[in-house]
């Protein structure tokens, strides 16, 4: 069964403490994308990456982190240094050809306690 | 570059009527635009792409959008609309980089 897919679906974090987000595809896919959603504000882009062993800073990429030693996982750290980290972390995956549509997963919800 | 654009933040329409959901686009190069839902809590779900050829595209759950090249839009409509088709529309475009680029979204509201 192809998909993607984020755990945990929700996430508790304390003040100072760094937390790491799951993202997993079965779907060969090359392109892996980190988005932030927050009320009213659509969806912005913290990271991405197309290959293995290599990723870019998105629109928000400030206070997080992640890694792409495997094609199919990317996970995203959120830091100590990200200020305002609760919202709803979307992960993405597609080809590169233009003409795709990209995949989500469930998101994660985090929430600073 | 590549952008998008959604207008509204509301769509409120009756169950059976029509609906619209605006969207424009700006993009170097020729335009890929997709229609995406979202339901409460969930992820993005593809809905519709324009890739080329006929304006009018036919996608999931009776959904439609037409591409209007000289308006630079893509308005996502459906004939008939459902209580349950309530939920969060997003456009998106690539062209100018693989990477897709989203609109803010347009919450739809349809009343029983």
């Amino acid at each position: 069964d192809g998909g993607i897919t984020q755990s945990p679906k929700y996430l508790f974090r304390k003040e100072g403490q760094n937390v790491t987000l799951s993202c997993e595809q079965n779907l060969n896919h090359d392109a892996m994308y980190w988005y932030r959603q927050d009320p009213g504000q659509g969806l912005r882009l913290i990271y991405y990456s197309q290959i293995v062993n290599d990723f870019q800073k998105g629109d928000i990429a400030e206070g997080y982190s992640v890694s792409r030693e495997k094609k199919e996982s990317f996970p995203l750290t959120v830091t100590s240094a990200q200020k305002n980290p609760t919202a709803f972390y979307l992960c993405a995956s597609s080809m590169t050809g233009l003409n795709t549509e990209a995949f989500f997963g469930q998101g994660t919800r985090l929430t600073v306690v | 570059a590549q952008s998008v654009a959604q207008p509204e933040d509301q769509v409120n329409v009756a169950e059976g009527n029509p609906l619209t959901v605006k969207c424009t686009y700006s993009v170097s190069g020729n335009p890929y635009l997709f229609w995406y839902v979202q339901y409460p809590n969930r992820g993005l779900q593809f809905l519709l792409k324009y890739i080329t050829g006929d304006n009018l595209v036919k996608g999931s759950y009776g959904f439609e959008a037409e591409f209007n090249k000289s308006q630079t839009s893509f308005h996502l409509k459906k004939p008939s609309a459902l209580v349950s088709d309530s939920a969060l529309y997003f456009c998106a475009v690539r062209g100018g980089s693989y990477i897709p680029t989203f609109g803010r979204g347009t919450s739809l509201i349809v009343h029983p």
